[in-house]
């Protein structure tokens, strides 16, 4: 059984609009991620957060807003969606042991800004 | 910012003969290096992880970490084409409060 899912799958989005990426885990795990994937760049972080009603700034968090409702749900967030933001996105789950640091991923969610 | 860079970008290879794929990092200072594995279409998956100089093996898997040269490699003995994926490096820098820092990823391409 899947332990980090997200929704949706895919999506077309228009340039300008609200999209609301979600994560669901049932890991059991402190620490979530959101990661976008591109042809060239690989896997990059946007925002993280390890624990409840707190999130932290990754590497690219510009155009990207994050919320972490509770210790299951990481939510991300793209308030005026860009062409420039199409990529796929992943969701990741790890434990408080942040040294051993084995991320568990879910299976991406496609987003295609027009 | 930590960088890391892999080698090849793909990298075909005979059923049964061994895959070496490569990893350059930019800080001696890492506390941990992983390799994922990613098939089309999906989430990467952890596969093997080293801490320390050395090597360690896991079934077909082996890593070599050179922390003085900056390097570490994956190779898979007996490659079969359930192999085929991309092959991600990914090191967490110290001070990184659990951040992992990936590399592009190497092809690998494994043919019957």
């Amino acid at each position: 059984e899947a332990a980090v899912t997200q929704s949706p799958r895919s999506k077309v989005a228009v340039t300008g609009g609200k999209v609301t990426l979600s994560c669901h885990q049932t890991n059991n795990h402190d620490y979530m991620y959101w990661y976008r994937q591109d042809t060239g760049h690989g896997l990059r972080l946007i925002h993280y957060s390890y624990v409840a009603d707190s999130t932290e700034k990754g590497d690219i968090p510009d155009g990207y807003k994050a919320s972490r409702p509770s210790q299951e749900n990481f939510s991300l967030i793209l308030e005026l969606a860009s062409l420039s933001q199409t990529a796929v996105y992943f969701c990741a789950s790890s434990d408080n042991w942040g040294n051993t640091g084995q991320l568990y991923f879910g299976e991406g969610s496609k987003l295609t800004v027009l | 910012q930590e960088k890391v860079q892999q080698s090849p970008e793909s990298l075909i290879v005979p059923e049964g003969a061994m895959s070496s794929l490569n990893c350059t990092f930019s800080n001696s200072a890492s506390q941990s290096i992983w390799w994922y594995q990613q098939h089309p279409g999906k989430g990467p998956e952890a596969l093997i992880s080293i801490f320390s100089n050395g090597n360690k093996k896991e079934g077909r898997l082996t890593v070599y970490l050179n922390r003085a040269s900056l390097h570490v490699s994956l190779h898979i003995r007996d490659s079969q084409p359930s192999d085929s994926a991309v092959y991600l490096c990914a090191v967490r820098f110290g001070g990184s409060n659990a951040k992992l820092t990936f590399g592009k990823g190497t092809k690998l391409s494994v043919k019957s």
